[in-house]
């Protein structure tokens, strides 16, 4: 496609539930990172990727979190044992090198 | 650590104003400045990108500048109009990662 597609658009999860996100970026761009953001702020960065290496996980909150991106395209981000706490937005965004960034439309999760 | 801070968080103006949003960073050393707009319930859309060795670009009605020695970073928005309305993010784009501003709210009124 030509523009960064995540999905789903909206998640429910059970506090205590496994959850994936996927990522599928534009294609051709080397860089692609995950953010969190909660309701009224602005996005938290969680990890980066350059191809198939996670170069900064820094982000990450906990071990719960974990992402990848096996083939250096599609990225999954990956939750565990959820709670209601990780309840936000998980934003996706790709980009060619270090330079303009392109967002999904975002993943909602709710944690209930 | 890069520090990104907005002012003002929220504005309401009548349509047909002129209007200027600020973003402030903490390290000089801004890698490129991106202005994007968020609408409610949806993704960042990039509106605007500054290099680092770039003073402003426009495009449109919108015209971003950028000063790296007095750390800002100004987005203008000329002739508003209610299509304009969205929540504004300032991001130092570092090597390895975006840092946001927490945003401005935008409402233009008819």
């Amino acid at each position: 496609g030509a523009g960064v597609s995540q999905s789903p658009r909206y998640k429910v999860a059970k506090r205590g539930q496994d959850v994936a996100l996927r990522c599928d970026p534009i294609s051709g761009h080397v860089s692609l990172f995950w953010y969190q953001q909660a309701l009224g702020q602005g996005p938290e960065f969680l990890t980066y990727f350059q191809n198939e290496a996670q170069l900064d996980k820094s982000g990450l909150p906990s071990d719960r979190f974990f992402a990848e991106r096996p083939e250096g395209s599609v990225s999954t981000l990956k939750i565990q044992r959820t709670q209601q706490e990780d309840s936000a937005v998980y934003l996706c965004a790709s980009s060619p090198s270090a330079s303009e960034a392109f967002f999904g439309q975002g993943t909602r999760l709710t944690v209930v | 650590k890069q520090e990104v801070t907005q002012i003002p968080a929220a504005l309401s103006v009548p349509e047909g104003e002129n209007l200027v949003l600020n973003c402030s960073f903490t390290d000089s050393a801004i890698y490129n400045l991106q202005w994007f707009r968020q609408d409610p319930g949806k993704g960042l859309t990039s509106l605007l990108l500054i290099q680092s060795s770039q003073r402003e670009q426009t495009s449109g009605r919108l015209n971003a500048s950028l000063d790296k020695s007095s750390g800002r970073s100004t987005l203008y928005i000329a002739a508003s109009q209610p299509g304009d309305s969205a929540t504004y993010l300032c991001a130092d784009t570092g090597f390895q990662k975006l840092v946001f501003g927490t945003g401005t709210r935008l409402l233009v009124s008819p």
